[in-house]
């Protein structure tokens, strides 16, 4: 089977643009997360999807949202992106066990 | 509130050597997860483990082993023999139990291990 997949590998935005980042789960797995990752330290939790409801929000600004589609896959939205912003985004699935990552999206704020 | 704290930054050692990697862990709730993943240099995270709060069995895999602790809230990770091939940052996390969904995990920092030759 896969594993998570993540869309695009590496991006470039600048300050005050607006950014979508995609995740595909692994077959069956019905949970999706996400994740932020600054370079040096661990990830920090964004949101938690089940069943295309929100089910855990961490403490980040409104300006990040997410959802999750019918096939479950998810999307995460970053509006009026800051040079914070930049980091690695972490997608994780799941099925009732560990969360399983995928490979990351390198956001790059200039 | 939830935390993870590993206090090791980075780690050198040689191949061959074993070594530990230390995890303290706070939390209020009686039921809960903890975790280890290693992340290699291409920044993928790669599960290794999770046990229960209920589960205090140490576990091996391997060349690998872990260390539960409640009553000093501590989940070490040991590497028996350590290879080149385990160089990456190693982090620690802690979960609710009951989220049968699964999701947010809390991290420590890492933990950076370099096994040289």
């Amino acid at each position: 089977d896969a594993g998570v997949t993540q869309s695009p590998t590496h991006l470039i935005k600048t300050r005050g643009q607006q950014v979508t980042l995609r995740c595909s789960p692994i077959s069956g797995h019905k949970s999706v997360s996400w994740y932020q990752q600054v370079l040096g330290q661990g990830p920090q939790f964004i949101f938690q999807y089940y069943e295309k409801e929100e089910r855990g929000r961490g403490n980040f600004p409104d300006r990040f949202s997410a959802r999750q589609f019918p096939n479950y896959s998810s999307e995460l939205n970053v509006n009026a992106l800051l040079l914070g912003d930049s980091a690695l985004y972490l997608c994780a699935s799941s099925r009732a066990g560990p969360e399983y990552f995928g490979p990351g999206t390198r956001l790059t704020v200039t | 509130a939830q935390k993870v704290t590993q206090a090791q930054t980075e780690i050198s050692v040689v191949e061959k050597e074993d070594v530990t990697l230390d995890c303290v862990y706070e939390t209020r709730d009686t039921t809960y997860y903890l975790f280890w993943y290693k992340q290699p240099p291409s920044g993928e995270l790669v599960f290794l483990i999770r046990r229960n709060s209920f589960d205090e069995q140490n576990e091996i895999s391997g060349r690998y082993s872990w260390n539960f602790q409640k009553s000093t809230s501590s989940f070490n990770f040991t590497i028996t023999a350590s290879q080149v091939v385990d160089s990456a940052v190693y982090f620690c996390a802690l979960s609710e139990m009951g989220l049968n969904q699964g999701g947010k995990l809390i991290f420590g920092q890492g933990t950076e291990l370099s096994v040289k030759p």
